[in-house]
């Protein structure tokens, strides 16, 4: 089983629509929950990050953890074209809090449909 | 103020042949980790550095070497270079248990 784990998809959502962005991780102890976006050929941008349960918003994004399920998404709301990357799902597991080590999926990518 | 700058952009090495990739992270965070990216996986962690002192170390071999100065910048060192080393490194600048932000990237390309 891998550590994180994405749909590579690719996601393909109409301009307007809410793209839905899953994210299963194995280690229960993990701490920290981060979303990234990378365009092709460009470095991973952090889009936001969180830590407890419930959700998180920041602007169109809304990022929603259960540790009980060990689950995280990321919803974008009224998607644009522009919006179209691959999403990196990333989590810091038990005891990376001293090193920040990083434990990413392969990440989706989401297509945004004009 | 800058991000994370790195440099080379980008470079094309012959194998067996060692490279040097260089890291500045944001003002004031003093924590730099390294990261390699294979097309089409995700980045995977190779080092960490927190005030000169190595903090984690992914699975990578020995070829693979790093430091961190005084001024917080980085280098990472990779020997004898196989056709796999070929990725885009990443360094990652961070208060240490903050925000995580990646750098522009140096794309190695071995031949």
């Amino acid at each position: 089983q891998k550590e994180v784990e994405q749909n590579s998809g690719p996601l393909s959502v109409p301009e307007g629509a809410i793209a839905s962005l899953n994210c299963t991780y194995s280690d229960r102890g993990s701490q920290s929950f981060f979303w990234y976006r990378q365009y092709s050929g460009k470095s991973p941008e952090l889009i936001m990050f969180i830590y407890s349960n419930g959700d998180k918003e920041d602007g169109r994004f809304t990022a929603q953890l259960n540790k009980a399920s060990q689950y995280v998404s990321l919803l974008i709301r009224d998607s644009q074209p522009s919006d179209s990357a691959t999403y990196l799902c990333a989590v810091i597991p038990i005891g990376g809090g001293a090193t920040n080590k990083l434990i990413f999926g392969t990440g989706t990518l989401l297509a945004v449909q004009p | 103020d800058a991000g994370v700058t790195q440099s080379p952009t980008h470079l094309i090495k012959t194998r067996g042949q060692h490279v040097t990739l260089r890291c500045s992270p944001i003002s004031g965070h003093k924590s730099v980790s390294w990261y390699q990216q294979v097309l089409g996986q995700g980045p995977q962690f190779i080092f960490q550095y927190y005030e000169k002192e190595e903090r984690g170390r992914g699975n990578f071999p020995d070829r693979f070497s790093a430091r961190q100065f005084p001024n917080y910048s980085s280098e990472l060192n990779v020997n004898a270079l196989l056709l796999g080393d070929s990725a885009l490194y990443l360094c990652a600048s961070s208060p240490l248990g903050d925000t995580i932000y990646f750098g522009e990237g140096s794309w190695l390309t071995v031949v």
